[in-house]
């Protein structure tokens, strides 16, 4: 497997909230509790949203939380602003040491 | 301010070489363990390269293995990617980012990147 699976692309408008889905494999995803999103606007560095499945570095807003059942993992953006709007990108931990990042994610608030 | 700079991109033809650095500030940089990740125009993010906080272990994505090595200065607060038998398919931007300490899994901080472009 050469990348997690991630929908191309999602939107909602705002107010509302949005899933993203990140689907690994047993040796990955459904493996560990080490999934972590990152907020991605172009030409900036990516941002840590979520870490260790579901939780939340501090200064992340609280409208955004993770999850994880069996080989997939979730990252839910509630109450949608238009400052969200940005590629989102999941990571596993895979195995000795190496990581696996998902295909991205391209969020449009309508 | 834990900040990271990426630093060394340019153009190179195919076959040739390019040497990467990532200097750190605002935190104890021997303490942590420090990745390479990068971003082909176009395409997702994807990791590249792994060391551990002193520099002991090393560990490559398929992609380029055998042809990229990792290795770190300490003293001098400063990641390094060598980067030998460029492909085109190595054009990207690349990142440095700070890993947690283990216990947890993140890359936080990311640098802004630098960008390589190998002509064919």
């Amino acid at each position: 497997q050469s990348a997690l699976t991630q929908p191309a692309s999602v939107s909602g408008s705002p107010g509302q909230s949005i899933t993203i889905s990140c689907t690994g494999t047993s040796s990955d995803v459904g493996r560990y509790n080490f999934v972590s999103w990152y907020q991605h606007h172009p030409d900036k560095a990516p941002k840590l949203m979520i870490y260790d499945v579901r939780r939340r570095p501090s200064g992340v807003s609280n409208r955004f939380s993770g999850s994880k059942s069996g080989n997939t993992a979730s990252l839910t953006i509630s109450g949608l602003q238009a400052e969200d709007e940005a590629d989102y990108y999941c990571c596993s931990y895979v195995t000795n040491n190496t990581w696996m990042f998902g295909g991205g994610t391209k969020l449009t608030v309508l | 301010q834990v900040h990271l700079v990426e630093s060394g991109g340019g153009v190179v033809q195919r076959g040739g070489s390019l040497r990467l650095s990532c200097t750190a500030s605002g935190f104890t940089f021997s303490d942590y363990a420090m990745h390479w990740v990068r971003q082909a125009p176009g395409r997702g993010l994807e990791w590249v390269a792994f060391i551990r906080h002193d520099g002991s272990k090393a560990y490559y994505g398929d992609s380029v293995k055998g042809r990229f090595t990792v290795s770190r200065d300490n003293s001098k607060n400063t990641l390094s990617l060598q980067m030998d038998s460029l492909r085109p398919e190595d054009t990207a931007v690349y990142h440095c980012a700070k890993w947690s300490t283990g216990v947890s899994d993140w890359f936080d901080p990311w640098g802004q990147g630098t960008l390589v472009t190998v002509s064919s």
